[in-house]
């Protein structure tokens, strides 16, 4: 059973507007969230994480809010640019340890 | 060179043959992992190594055979593969102790006949 999950496997946004990507955990041992992104034929790379003490890390265009009553985390894009469209994954660890799970990924394609 | 680097990235193989993948980092990482992405699947881990020994193993079938000779370099060895096999192996470091940052490599695709 998945513990991480991302349930839209694809999201189309117009450049400029709010890209939002969600994702949902089962398993309350996690205290640490992570999105990366990947574009095709590259790996993954990191891009915004959340300890669970927080609710809210924002890094440029790049927010991403944790809600653990309701095991849920989004990451915001906003402004939406061309060059983020990828496929993005979002992942989990417990005891802030590196044994990460990962959701299936959203792929998102900003549109000019 | 910098990051992580892993060789070859496109492999076809017979499911009689025996092959390896390599990873290698210059990041000055501690512990080094292999992860499998099939099609329409979350990345799943395989193995996880922190200075150079074995922490992690998620019931990974024996055809698959790591090896981390120092805490630069890993191997994936592979034999007697089967089709569903196929997939993108990709290979990650980090601190051994951070917050859960992986840097990946590229990835090797890996065909099995």
């Amino acid at each position: 059973d998945q513990q991480v999950k991302q349930n839209s496997p694809s999201l189309s946004v117009q450049e400029g507007r709010i890209s939002i990507l969600n994702c949902d955990y089962t398993n309350s041992m996690f205290d640490y969230f992570l999105w990366y992104k990947k574009y095709p034929a590259e790996g993954p790379t990191f891009l915004i994480s959340i300890s669970s003490i927080k609710d809210k890390n924002e890094d440029g265009r790049f927010t991403v809010f944790l809600n653990k009553s309701a095991k849920h985390l989004s990451l915001h894009i906003v402004p939406s640019q061309p060059g983020d469209s990828a496929v993005y994954f979002c992942a989990a660890s417990g005891n802030a340890g590196n044994m990460l799970t990962f959701g299936g990924g959203t792929r998102l394609m900003v549109k000019p | 060179e910098t990051g992580v680097t892993q060789t070859p990235r496109h492999l076809v193989m017979g499911m009689t043959n025996k092959k390896s993948l390599k990873c290698e980092q210059h990041l000055g990482h501690n512990a080094m992992y292999w992860y499998k992405q099939s099609a329409k699947k979350p990345l799943e881990l395989m193995f996880v190594y922190s200075l150079e020994e074995r922490v992690e193993n998620n019931s990974v079938p024996s055809r698959f055979s790591p090896e981390c000779p120092n805490s630069s370099h890993l191997f994936l060895h592979l034999h007697t593969l089967q089709p569903e096999d196929s997939a993108l192996y990709l290979c990650a470091s980090s601190h051994a102790a951070n917050t859960g940052e992986l840097f990946f490599g590229e990835g090797s695709r890996l065909t099995v006949l």
